[in-house]
């Protein structure tokens, strides 16, 4: 079935520095990939999303990159402050499926100051 | 975006007993959406709410666990029944807006089954 795997699990960096997390998934025909930041104790909140047709976006200090050829999509946030830490998760949606995600396994983001 | 009110935000249920979760939405919408995120892990989907239909469940969820209802575009509910120690998660409703396209989601009720 569809598939997305998300590295690194655990992400440790000095404030100010850069984050990278990336995630691949199965289905050429996906169009569809969201980024979510999940803090303790609350629902996961997008943070940005990009489609197929674009291959980069980015909104202050996280932007996401898109490579369609080797299926794969990443999540980079500049600047890094404390604020920052949480979970991240990338979703994709599928061809043929009604809207729904099929998400990454997460990313544990821990900004050192 | 939209807001997403969920109840309970968090309980304590006691085994072999049932539980039902509402979600209530700010707005219309057409398509919402039932997670689980047990806890550590990532979200998996349990079902899509269809206003005036059954929810259409994936594969590993049955309706006699997860009874879903829809009686309009801005409201639903999630009972968990007959609840384990194992059914303890948060339960995640979603909504998508922008003609479908961008998936949101409610605060999460934390469920732990003693």
């Amino acid at each position: 079935g569809e598939n997305v795997e998300q590295h690194p699990s655990t992400l440790s960096v000095q404030e100010g520095d850069s984050a990278v997390i990336k995630c691949t998934y199965s289905d050429s025909a996906s169009n569809y990939f969201p980024w979510y930041k999940q803090e303790l104790g609350k629902g996961p909140q997008l943070i940005i999303d990009i489609r197929s047709n674009v291959g980069e976006k980015k909104d202050q200090r996280i932007a996401v990159t898109l490579n369609k050829t080797a299926k794969h999509f990443s999540l980079h946030i500049t600047e890094t402050q404390p604020e920052d830490s949480a979970v991240y998760f990338c979703a994709a949606r599928f061809s043929g499926s009604a809207r729904q995600l099929t998400f990454g396994s997460g990313t544990q983001l821990t900004v050192l100051p | 975006s939209a807001v997403i009110s969920q109840k309970p935000s968090r309980d304590i249920c006691q085994r072999g007993t049932s539980l039902t979760i509402q979600c209530q939405v700010d707005s219309q919408v057409t398509m919402m959406f039932w997670y689980r995120q047990q806890p550590g892990q990532s979200l998996t989907l349990i079902a899509t709410a269809n206003q005036g239909s059954e929810a259409t469940y994936e594969s590993g969820f049955v309706i006699d666990k997860f009874p879903i209802s829809r009686p309009n575009l801005t409201f639903s509910t999630l009972t968990v029944s007959n609840m384990s120690p194992e059914d303890s998660s948060i339960y995640l409703c979603s909504v998508a807006l922008d003609q479908g396209n961008t998936i949101y989601f409610g605060e999460g009720s934390w469920l732990t089954v003693v």
